[in-house]
């Protein structure tokens, strides 16, 4: 089946603008995580949602960053008053959730760059 | 929170060679996988093994589980097989995948 997609592939905005970034899990993944990979801070994570639980905003580096996650499937990555710090891809991955076996899957990534 | 920690940081090979990839974890974990990201940027998974022994192909990995390491084998390797290979762990449930910082590898025909 289809693997977990993102939207779009390339962001490019102007510091102080507000950016969407979308993910499209895996078709039956209950579990959805939004990371961040930066130059010279690896892979974090920012926040995942688990079913109709509320979700874990732990990783989240500030109140500008939200997200959404519709009916249980897709999920919107908001940045709200860009930085030029914000500038990173970003990963969305996917998992069953609810059993043992819950590896995660990516997607492609959509990369940020705020000037 | 649980440390994970890759080495060696860079490894350059001859096309051909074998080599290991270690990945050390700091507490017990319920997951852990093995990725190989491409030039771009593309996360391929390579491995679910959080303990034991598996293989695909040219590449296996062991995963001990009490001694808190995991090891990434790769046998003849091809200058596709060049990117950076992450180890990430799970310590709970289905909570969120700590990364490793990678290991860079390029393999020179």
């Amino acid at each position: 089946g289809a693997g977990v997609s993102q939207s779009p592939s390339n962001k490019v905005t102007e510091k102080g603008k507000d950016v969407e970034l979308r993910c499209d899990p895996i078709s039956g993944h209950t579990a959805l995580y939004w990371y961040r990979q930066s130059l010279g801070q690896g892979l974090e994570f920012l926040i995942y949602f688990q079913g109709n639980s509320a979700p874990d905003k732990s990783g989240l580096p500030s109140d500008r960053f939200s997200a959404e996650r519709t009916g249980g499937s897709v999920s919107t990555l908001t940045i709200q008053r860009t930085q030029q710090e914000d500038s990173a891809v970003y990963l969305c991955a996917s998992s069953l959730a609810g059993s043992s076996y819950n590896e995660q899957f990516f997607g492609p990534g959509t990369r940020l760059t705020v000037l | 929170g649980i440390q994970v920690e890759q080495s060696p940081p860079d490894l350059i090979l001859q096309e051909g060679a074998n080599s290991t990839l270690r990945c050390n974890f700091s507490d017990s974990v319920n997951n852990l996988q093995w990725f190989h990201q491409n030039p771009w940027g593309q996360l391929i998974n390579l491995f679910y093994i959080p303990s034991g022994t598996k293989q695909n192909g040219r590449l296996s990995a062991t995963t001990v589980a009490t001694e808190r390491y995991s090891l990434l084998y790769i046998s003849s390797s091809q200058t596709t097989d060049s990117g950076v290979y992450f180890c990430a762990v799970q310590y709970s449930g289905n909570t969120p995948l700590v990364f490793g910082k990678g290991t860079r590898l390029s393999v020179i025909a």
